[in-house]
């Protein structure tokens, strides 16, 4: 069983949609949380990071940690065909001393117009 | 503020030949983390560099090694190269050894 569970899609929606993200995770041990997009044939690029349990803000985009059930989620409100990309999620637990990443293996999105 | 960056862009090498990657971290960054990512996978931690020093290693064999500079900069050695090493490899710098990472845009890497 992997550390970190993703559905890997594609999900397509139109534009305008609440687009669901998610992720599930075997591991308590996991403290800190992150969102990356990657578009394709890119580097990922960090969109939300959230440590506690509940919900963070940050313009149209939401990140929401449930500790107790394991489960991570990032809606995306508005969507728009700029948000057509890969959705990683990461999560970490600090190991002696440094930061090693376990990412779910990404969530296919296409926003069309 | 330059962000991090990697060369060479796309790599071409035969089985058995050994390839290096570079990264250069984003400024005021000490911490250099190298991460393999498959085609239609997520990146998979190979090792961290801190201060010059490696202080943490994925399940990557002793073939896979690195260097980090004193400007913090960092090389990826891969020797003997196998098909299977064909992927992405990305580098990520932060400011610290337990900070939020950063990602580069990759070397592509194939292996024939």
């Amino acid at each position: 069983q992997k550390e970190v569970e993703q559905d890997p899609g594609p999900l397509s929606v139109p534009e305008g949609a609440i687009v669901s993200l998610n992720c599930t995770y075997s591991n308590s041990a996991f403290q800190y949380f992150m969102w990356y997009r990657q578009y394709s044939r890119k580097g990922p690029e960090l969109l939300m990071y959230t440590y506690s349990s509940g919900n963070k803000e940050d313009g149209r985009f939401t990140a929401q940690v449930d500790k107790s059930s394991k489960y991570i989620s990032l809606f995306i409100r508005d969507s728009q065909p700029s948000d057509s990309a890969t959705y990683l999620c990461a999560m970490t637990k600090l190991s002696g001393g440094y930061n090693k990443l376990i990412f779910g293996a990404g969530t296919r999105l296409a926003v069309h117009p | 503020e330059t962000g991090v960056t990697q060369s060479p862009t796309h790599l071409i090498k035969t089985r058995g030949q050994q390839v290096t990657l570079r990264c250069s971290s984003q400024s005021g960054h000490n911490t250099v983390s190298w991460y393999q990512q498959a085609l239609g996978q997520g990146p998979q931690f190979i090792f961290q560099y801190y201060r010059e020093e490696e202080n943490g290693r994925g399940n990557f064999p002793p073939r896979f090694s690195g260097l980090q500079f004193p400007n913090y900069s960092s090389e990826l050695n891969v020797n003997a190269l196998e098909l299977d090493d064909s992927a992405l490899y990305l580098c990520a710098s932060s400011s610290d050894n337990t900070d939020t990472q950063y990602f580069g845009p990759g070397t592509r890497l194939t292996v024939l």
